[in-house]
């Protein structure tokens, strides 16, 4: 089945403490993203990596890391993590760029940080 | 800078009324594509439609139908005879002609009461 994943789909962590989140895809996909939904303010793109070893900054990438050394994963790592990063996190995916190709999302990371 | 305004924070409708959910966005690009997702309860974001700046048809799928105006930069949302299974935030996104960044409206979330 095609899809995207994200692991661990919940967490709570304290402040400062280092943590990556998985993300993976079945599709040979080359375009992957990160997002962060928050109330009121819809979803916001983090980073984004249009293929293996391309990555490049979204909206908000403050406090935020990733990497592509694999094109079927696309890690988010939290090195120090902080309140205001609790969120809601997506990571999605397409074929090639997400304008002629449907953009797939996992099913999301609720992240608490305390 | 890109912005898409969803003014309508939340709407409740009746089964079977139909509802209309507003997209206003601003861009300086002259190619750009707009979109609208549909997160359930379910928590998983649904892409429903993609539309370039150059495709001015309204475009009708089922129950769906949505009106895309260059000239009030906006792209709304139609729902006919509304079922309660279209409760859901509904999201209007645009991009940019390399379909690198995305930018998310804040959502609006719809209730269809039975």
């Amino acid at each position: 089945e095609a899809q995207v994943t994200q692991n661990p789909r919940y967490l709570i962590t304290v402040t400062g403490k280092k943590l990556t989140v998985t993300c993976s895809q079945n599709m040979n996909h080359e375009y992957m993203s990160w997002y962060r939904q928050d109330p009121g303010l819809g979803l916001r793109q983090i980073y984004y990596s249009m293929n293996v070893e391309a990555t490049d900054k979204g909206d908000v990438p403050e406090g935020y890391k990733v990497s592509r050394k694999e094109k079927r994963n696309f890690p988010l790592i939290l090195e120090s993590p902080s309140p205001n990063q609790t969120s809601l996190y997506f990571c999605a995916s397409s074929l090639r760029r997400p304008l002629k190709d449907e953009q797939y999302f996992g099913p999301g990371t609720r992240l608490t940080v305390t | 800078a890109q912005k898409v305004t969803q003014a309508q924070t939340e709407i409740s409708v009746v089964e079977k009324e139909d509802v209309t959910l507003d997209c206003v966005y601003e861009t300086r690009d002259t190619t750009y594509y707009l979109f609208w997702y549909k997160q359930p309860p379910s928590g998983e974001l649904v892409f429903l439609i993609r539309r370039n700046s150059f495709d001015e048809q309204n475009e009708i799928s089922g129950r769906y139908s949505w009106n895309f105006q260059k000239s009030t930069s906006s792209f709304n949302f139609t729902i006919t005879a509304s079922q309660v299974v279209d409760s859901a935030v509904y999201f209007c996104a645009l991009s940019d002609n390399y379909g690198q960044n995305f930018v998310f409206g804040p959502g609006t979330r719809l209730s269809v009461l039975p």
